[in-house]
């Protein structure tokens, strides 16, 4: 079945700094994949998605590539802010209407000063 | 746009009680809701999809009479756990898919579950 291995957290990062949040990923076909983020007290919000191989999602300066033959979608950030502490799951949906979604453990971020 | 809320954001209820959890769509219709339950450091797992007016689909090991699922309307979808245990005691968070999103998914606050 499908599966996601998300870098374990917590992830402690000094503002500016570069962030890498690992995620592979085991499924069959052609899966759609995701990053959500869900900031204290609130629900899970997409942050942003590819749908198939070499697709770059992005917003709010975080990016992820998907990446059929290394089966990865690692999310980055060039400069994070004290506003990203949250924590982010990876995640990914079956084929084309197949709407399920299979989640990484979520990774906690916190941002320094 | 797009907001879910569920409601209570806690609750702690005595073993063997039953317990409901609300889950609305605030300024959408939503003929899918899903519903997933989040042990501690662990990833949200799918309990179960419910379409407006029909029943529930049930993942493989959700027992569909312990976790009764009620979708209703557009705009509501309840999770009742009946006869609550120790073990039941989890984070459960709805979400919400609207009939214009191709596979977006809108998720509540989540309901903090304590079962003594």
């Amino acid at each position: 079945g499908n599966s996601v291995t998300q870098m374990e957290g917590p992830v402690t990062l000094s503002e500016e700094a570069f962030l890498t949040i690992n995620c592979t990923y085991t499924a069959t076909g052609y899966p759609s994949l995701f990053w959500y983020v869900q900031y204290p007290g609130e629900g899970l919000q997409l942050l942003l998605k590819a749908t198939k191989a070499d697709d770059k999602g992005s917003n709010k300066g975080f990016e992820a590539t998907y990446r059929k033959e290394t089966t990865s979608f690692h999310l980055e950030k060039g400069s994070v802010q004290v506003s990203d502490s949250a924590v982010y799951f990876c995640a990914l949906s079956g084929n084309f209407g197949n709407e399920k979604l299979t989640f990484g453990t979520g990774t906690r971020l916190t941002i320094i000063p | 746009g797009a907001v879910v809320s569920q409601h209570p954001s806690r609750v702690i209820c005595k073993s063997g009680t039953s317990v409901k959890i609300e889950c609305r769509s605030l300024d959408f219709q939503a003929t899918t809701m899903f519903w997933y339950r989040q042990f501690p450091k662990q990833s949200l797992m799918l309990m179960a999809t419910s379409n407006e007016g029909s029943k529930a689909t049930y993942e493989q090991g959700v027992e569909k009479d312990k976790f009764l699922i009620n979708h209703a309307s557009l705009t509501l979808s309840t999770l009742t756990v009946t006869s609550a245990h120790p073990e039941d005691s989890s984070f459960y968070i709805c979400s919400a898919r609207s009939p214009g999103s191709s596979y977006e998914q809108y998720f509540g606050p989540g309901t903090r579950l304590t079962v003594t």
